[in-house]
């Protein structure tokens, strides 16, 4: 199955700076990237996705970027605010035909005012 | 319109109790997940359902985790005797399709068991 990692497991900045998050990968068939944000005691919620057919997407402040050769994927936001600050969950597909899909571990983004 | 919901939000079980956690996916959502998330951790795959069909229950912890969805629809885990590392977020989640090109799966609010 899927292998998924994520770095770091907790990421303090100032607001207004930028957050990178990082996934790696297993499976080099696997073609779809999603990010979920959760906040405390909600439910993950997709912020952005990505295909395997391009290798860059932007939503506002939100952006990931995809390296399929080295099987990393990346989450930036810019110009960070206080209402950022949860925990941010990547993802990566299983093999097979449906939609199972295996998540990172997590980062726990805070920003400071 | 309405999202995924679960019930109950927060069940309190003492060790050995059994206990049934209900799903209801978005209307017409074909793929149903099921979940476990620790305090910390990332959703963990248990089982998936297909319409009515149970595809996959690789992440099942033992045999005393099952689920069903008979009618394709509304799901149930059901946990028999629990134990205290049962403890955790039991998150449901549906999506649109069922195979081919991947879609959002959308969450519900979860159950928080808590196995005293």
């Amino acid at each position: 199955g899927e292998n998924v990692e994520q770095h770091p497991s907790t990421l303090s900045v100032q607001e207004g700076d930028s957050a990178v998050i990082k996934c790696t990968y297993s499976d080099s068939a696997s073609n779809y990237f999603p990010w979920y944000k959760q906040e405390l005691g909600k439910r993950p919620q997709l912020i952005i996705d990505i295909r395997s057919n391009v290798g860059e997407k932007k939503d506002q402040r939100i952006a990931v970027t995809l390296n399929k050769t080295a099987k990393h994927f990346s989450l930036h936001i810019t110009e960070t605010q206080p209402e950022d600050s949860a925990v941010y969950f990547c993802a990566a597909p299983n093999s097979g035909g449906y939609q199972k899909v295996t998540f990172g571990t997590g980062t726990k983004l805070q920003v400071i005012p | 319109g309405a999202g995924v919901s679960q019930s109950p939000r927060y069940k309190v079980a003492k060790r050995g109790q059994d206990v049934a956690l209900r799903c209801d996916p978005i209307s017409g959502h074909v793929s149903l997940f099921w979940y476990q998330q620790a305090l910390g951790q990332g959703p963990e795959f248990l089982t998936y359902f297909q319409n009515e069909a149970q595809l996959d229950k690789s992440g099942l912890p033992s045999d005393r985790f099952f689920a069903e969805r008979p009618e394709g629809s509304v799901s149930t885990l059901k946990i028999q005797r629990t134990q205290q590392e049962d403890s955790a977020v039991y998150l449901c989640a549906s999506s649109p399709r069922g195979s081919g090109q991947r879609y959002e799966q959308y969450f519900g609010p979860g159950t928080r068991l808590t196995v005293t």
